[in-house]
């Protein structure tokens, strides 16, 4: 199993609908959790971590973590197509602590 | 304050020549990364450095890549006779070695191999 993994995509929801992404990691990595947003030909933008189990919640981004399960989410309320980007996971290796990333989701919103 | 700088922005490269791209960090991390992004690809994890110390190079292909981050000025990813596959976005990020705090990335080199 990778360290962290992500369903590649494409997901496809309308303008408006919630959009979820999943991602679910080994026990090599850390406890802490982050998304990043990657829109075409730009860099990886942080915009949620989380750490603690439960939800965390930021404008119209939650952040969901299970430990038990080993998976975390992230849903994006009232998606528009300005959030038409690539979503990626990210964990810290438990040996040097790198960041490790999912292979990241493609998110398409439509009008 | 001035965030993860990197240059040059955009990269050609016939085959066989060197590539050398910079990272700056922002200020007041000490702490580097670089990354690399094939296309449609993830990001994969190259290398880690300190000022300079290498901590981590598990991601760095054995042969032709180098990296350093000197004590005075940028971190340096050198490419020694590029081959088109060497062609993607390579990324740079900087942290203060918080975990709790994620990566901040610079802006990419693009790397095309000619």
């Amino acid at each position: 199993q990778k360290e962290v993994e992500q369903n590649s995509g494409p997901l496809s929801v309308p303008e408006g609908a919630i959009a979820s992404l999943n991602c679910t990691y080994s026990d090599r990595v850390s406890q802490s959790f982050f998304w990043y947003r990657q829109y075409s030909g730009k860099s990886p933008e942080l915009i949620m971590s989380i750490y603690s189990n439960g939800d965390k919640e930021d404008g119209r981004f939650t952040a969901q973590l299970n430990k038990a399960s080993q998976y975390v989410s992230l849903l994006i309320r009232d998606s528009q197509p300005s959030d038409s980007a690539t979503y990626l996971c990210a964990a810290y290796y438990n040996q040097g602590g790198k960041l490790i990333f999912g292979q990241g989701t493609e998110l398409s919103v439509k009008p | 304050n001035a965030g993860v700088m990197q240059n040059p922005r955009h990269l050609v490269r016939r085959r066989g020549q060197e590539a050398r791209l910079r990272c700056s960090p922002m200020k007041g991390h000490s702490h580097v990364y670089w990354y690399r992004q094939l296309p449609e690809e993830g990001l994969k994890f190259m290398v880690y450095l300190q000022k300079e110390n290498i901590i981590d190079e598990s991601g760095m292909p054995k042969e032709r890549f180098s990296a350093e981050f000197p004590k005075e000025g940028p971190s340096i990813l050198r490419i020694q006779q590029v081959v088109r596959g060497d062609s993607a976005a390579y990324f740079c990020a900087s942290s203060d070695r918080r975990e709790d705090y994620g990566y901040t990335f610079g802006s990419g080199t693009r790397l095309t191999v000619v």
